[in-house]
């Protein structure tokens, strides 16, 4: 069974800060991962999603990269802002039939960001 | 266009009763899921459906449990007999599945949920 870990469980940063968060996975055999932003009362927002076959992907201030092999997945956020504060999700899918299956999520990491 | 919409966005029912939630995909994605975020569980998959095909009810946790997708859209999951612990906020998600295209494929977008408070 798939286990999903993020490290650390929350985080308080002063604001201006580069910072990672990290997350990792027990069967490496993932079709993708995908990393989520969650605000208090409200869904999740998607922020990048990275195919088995890619290392890395980026948008904005926000670089995710993937080590299959390892089962790691790393979320950088650059020159951080209040505004990121919330709690970051990182998810993985198995192959399964046409690759669309349930994602299985970490338990995430709450993010402050001191202003 | 419009994201995914749920409704109700609180209920509060008695134990015993049994609760509908609804979920409106974005229009055009075949693909919808149901996952369960209970406190200090995380978030947990229920069921997904994708087109016309049967479901994959693997992650229910009951046979109290069902969904249906009526016409490749509209999904409605029902709770039977709800218990305590059945407390929680229920979230769906759906999106565009295959390759090729320019649309971004295999990215889930979520509703803001529907949380049930079972007293």
């Amino acid at each position: 069974k798939q286990e999903v870990t993020q490290i650390p469980a929350a985080l308080s940063v002063p604001e201006g800060e580069n910072l990672v968060l990290n997350c990792s996975f027990t069967d490496s055999a993932i079709y993708n991962l995908q990393w989520f932003r969650q605000d208090p009362g409200k869904g999740l927002t998607s922020l990048l999603l990275i195919q088995s076959s890619q290392r890395e992907q980026t948008s904005g201030r926000l670089n995710a990269s993937l080590d299959k092999s390892s089962g790691r997945s790393t979320l950088y956020i650059a020159a951080s802002q209040p505004g990121d504060s919330a709690t970051y999700l990182c998810a993985v899918r198995l192959p399964s039939g046409g690759g669309a299956d349930g994602l299985t999520f970490g338990k995430g990491t709450h993010l402050i960001i001191q202003p | 266009g419009a994201g995914v919409s749920q409704s109700p966005s609180n209920k509060v029912t008695e134990k015993g009763k049994d609760v509908e939630l609804r979920c409106d995909p974005i229009s055009g994605h075949t693909a919808l899921y149901w996952y369960r975020q209970s406190l200090g569980q995380g978030l947990e998959f229920l069921i997904y459906f994708q087109g016309n095909s049967a479901p994959d009810k693997s992650g229910l946790p009951s046979d109290r449990f069902s969904a249906e997708r009526t016409g490749g859209s509209v999904s409605t999951l029902t709770i039977q007999r709800t218990q305590q612990e059945d407390s929680a906020v229920y979230l769906c998600a759906s999106s565009l599945q295959g390759t090729g295209g320019s649309r971004p494929k295999n990215i889930q977008y979520f509703g803001a949920g529907t949380r049930l408070s079972v007293l």
